[in-house]
């Protein structure tokens, strides 16, 4: 079965400061990808990077960087010199990118509650 | 403007009063999906769609239903909304099942009394 697994529910990082959310998953597929979105109290949905699991090297999208652990399992969120507008539920997800009940589907973690202080 | 449409964003109902959510997108995507998003629990997938007139069930579709009859339409369907599916709901799309970017909609925030 399918498993995202976000250990911290909250994290507290100073602004301009670099903080790290963890990610672990569990899956047999022998391909998929990995998301990471953003979800301010707004409440809407915003993708921020996504990883391949056959792809080579780490995601960047500007300010985000995953870190892409395949042996380990474990796809992990660097934000990078953070702001006061990073703060901000984030989840991990995972899709099945393979053959099977797992193609297309999307599984989430239960989210990290990131808080930006100045 | 691409987009994924949901209406109605708020809704407050009564226990068995049938309702629909729905939701369409203007990308020509063949994957379309529900979700529901409930405190602690992170987002579950109700109902997925690879296409027109094929629909199956995700990790909780007790008390919903879905239909595909249309490319950009994929309504959520409750029959007789009970309490316990207060929640806030995502509809989303993609080109394919396998691709790297999925379009979330705004939500609905549903509360049944």
């Amino acid at each position: 079965a399918q498993k995202i697994t976000q250990t911290q529910p909250g994290m507290f990082v100073q602004e301009k400061e670099a903080v790290t959310l963890d990610c672990t998953y569990d899956t047999s597929d022998p391909s998929y990808g990995l998301f990471w979105y953003k979800q301010p109290s707004s409440g809407e949905m915003i993708f921020l990077i996504y990883q391949g699991s056959y792809d080579q090297q780490n995601a960047t999208e500007g300010r985000y960087s995953l870190n892409f652990q395949k042996a380990r399992k474990s796809a992990n969120l660097v934000i990078s010199a953070s702001q006061l507008g990073d703060s901000a539920m984030y989840f991990c997800a995972m899709r099945g990118i393979y053959r099977g009940s797992t193609l297309g589907r999307l599984y989430f973690g239960r989210g990290t509650q990131l808080t930006v202080w100045p | 403007e691409a987009q994924v449409t949901q209406n109605p964003r708020y809704l407050i109902t009564v226990t068995g009063k049938k309702l629909t959510v729905t939701c369409s997108q203007n990308m020509n995507h063949e994957y379309m999906s529900w979700y529901r998003q409930d405190p602690g629990l992170g987002l579950r997938q109700i109902y997925y769609s690879m296409n027109v007139e094929v629909t199956d069930k995700g990790d909780v579709p007790e008390g919903y239903k879905v239909s595909r009859k249309e490319k950009r339409n994929f309504p959520l369907i409750l029959e007789s909304p009970s309490p316990n599916q207060t929640s806030l709901y995502f509809c989303a799309s993609s080109l394919r099942p396998r691709a790297d970017t999925q379009y979330f909609g705004p939500g609905t925030r549903l509360t049944v009394l």
